[in-house]
């Protein structure tokens, strides 16, 4: 089975510049996650979505970030303008369902450097 | 003050030795209990998740879940080099389903 896949693994940008990141979930997972993972810390929850629908952007910084689930498969997160305080890795994780303790299984993340 | 506090460390033992690891919560919703181990330049795995308060093994890795003192551990016994990861405490509350990470612990398992 394959993992949850993401790109690019690697990103470099300057302040206020802008950025995107994609996602592929397990194939069959009705719920995908982006988590941000400063480093020394655990990951965040950033949104949650359940097929193509947001159950949960509590976290989102909205004046900067946006993110999409398109036909409830892959997803894109956006930031537009990046800060420096947004270097962090960014993880995607999806499950087969929320509202339930299924798994989460997380991608490599994608790792972001503001300069 | 955060939900989940976990020691950062660094922790470093030698092989064979007992790694052990945990966390402290604040919030009584918490009803379920991880553990991930997360390799450098990876994704967190799930490596161990228990409901109820006491001890559950599986292999060299036990869980122990004390929900009266809000306290769960981790403990590695007979550790190996490839033990050497940054280790995730996690807990879903049981109202909304959320993770709540604690900060990871680093450890190194020397040969």
């Amino acid at each position: 089975e394959a993992g949850v896949a993401q790109s690019p693994r690697y990103k470099i940008i300057e302040k206020r510049q802008s950025v995107a990141f994609w996602c592929n979930p397990i194939s069959g997972h009705a719920t995908l996650y982006w988590y941000q993972q400063i480093l020394g810390q655990g990951p965040k929850l950033l949104i949650q979505f359940q097929n193509n629908g947001v159950v949960d952007d509590s976290q989102l910084p909205k004046d900067r970030f946006s993110a999409e689930r398109l036909k409830g498969v892959d997803s894109t997160l956006k930031i537009q303008p990046a800060k420096l305080e947004d270097s962090a890795v960014y993880l995607c994780a999806s499950s087969l369902t929320s509202g339930s303790v299924d798994t989460q299984y997380f991608g490599p993340g994608t790792r972001l450097t503001v300069l | 003050q955060k939900e989940v506090e976990q020691d950062p460390g660094p922790l470093s033992v030698p092989e064979g030795a007992i790694v052990s690891l945990n966390c402290t919560y604040s919030n009584s919703a918490f009803q379920y209990f991880m553990w991930y181990r997360q390799y450098s330049r990876k994704g967190p795995e799930l490596l161990m998740y228990t409901y109820s308060s006491g001890n559950k093994e599986d292999g060299r890795f036990t869980a122990q879940v004390d929900k009266s003192s809000k306290y769960i551990s981790l403990f590695i016994r007979d550790s190996q080099p490839s033990d050497s990861a940054t280790y995730l405490c996690a807990m879903i509350r049981r109202d909304d389903y959320k993770l709540s990470f604690g900060a990871g612990t680093t450890v190194t398992v020397r040969a």
